[in-house]
């Protein structure tokens, strides 16, 4: 069975740091791209950032670039979102996605819980 | 303001057939895949439609996706009650360096 299974939001403030994680199982987890896709209070969904299966390519949203880093350590099954210089507007629920192909597309066929994090001071 | 357009509502009878539009341009809709994606109330997005008019196993055939042109469509026939749910369309931009984008959503109301 596949599993998502996303940690490390919480409550942190203006131009504060978080990593969260998210620990995959149920599947060979090097053969698919991995993407975050957050949605704030109320809000419709944004495709944060995105990798490659091998880890090799990654992508970011405009909102976030510089300031987020993903990445991921495939012999642990585990994917990551650093983010560093957080804003209000960062304030979301973040979800982990598994893509349908090795390449990042909008395949994403399981999603985690999501982790909230909240920017405020 | 979503690069992908989509209506904040809709709405229909059980039984009745609904449209949902999404409108994008060449550098997404244009020249690349459309997928959908169902969320109901406090739960995690559902993929409904990859690849312009795919569906995943599990997904009822009375979900459909087509596109024509920069416009993409999700049709919903035999609606039920349990539709009720908000949709997103999705699409990869060539003109942006990140991934791809969503639409901004459309709340499906059963009445």
């Amino acid at each position: 069975e596949v599993q998502l299974v996303e940690s490390g939001g919480g409550l942190v403030q203006p131009g504060g740091s978080l990593r969260l994680s998210c620990a995959a199982s149920g599947f060979t987890f090097s053969s698919y791209a991995m993407s975050w896709v957050r949605q704030a209070p109320g809000k419709g969904l944004e495709w944060v950032s995105a990798i490659s299966g091998s880890g090799g390519s990654t992508y970011y949203a405009d909102s976030v670039k510089g300031r987020f880093t993903i990445s991921r350590d495939n012999s642990k099954n585990t994917l990551y979102l650093q983010m560093n210089s957080l804003r209000a507007e960062d304030t979301a629920v973040y979800y982990c996605a598994k893509d349908l192909v090795v390449v990042p597309a909008a395949t994403f066929d399981y999603w985690g819980q999501g982790t909230l994090v909240t920017v405020s001071s | 303001q979503s690069v992908l357009t989509q209506p904040p509502s809709a709405s229909g009878t059980p039984g009745q057939r609904v449209t949902i539009s999404c409108s994008g341009s060449s550098s997404n809709i244009g020249s690349n895949y459309v997928y959908w994606y169902q969320q109901l109330p406090g739960t995690a997005p559902k993929l409904l439609i990859y690849r312009n008019n795919q569906r995943p196993s599990g997904v009822p055939d009375r979900f459909s996706g087509s596109k024509s042109g920069t416009s993409a469509s999700l049709a919903i026939s035999g609606l039920r009650s349990e539709d009720e749910a908000d949709y997103y369309c999705a699409a990869w931009d060539d003109s942006l360096s990140g991934p791809g984008v969503f639409g901004g959503g459309t709340k499906l109301t059963v009445l």
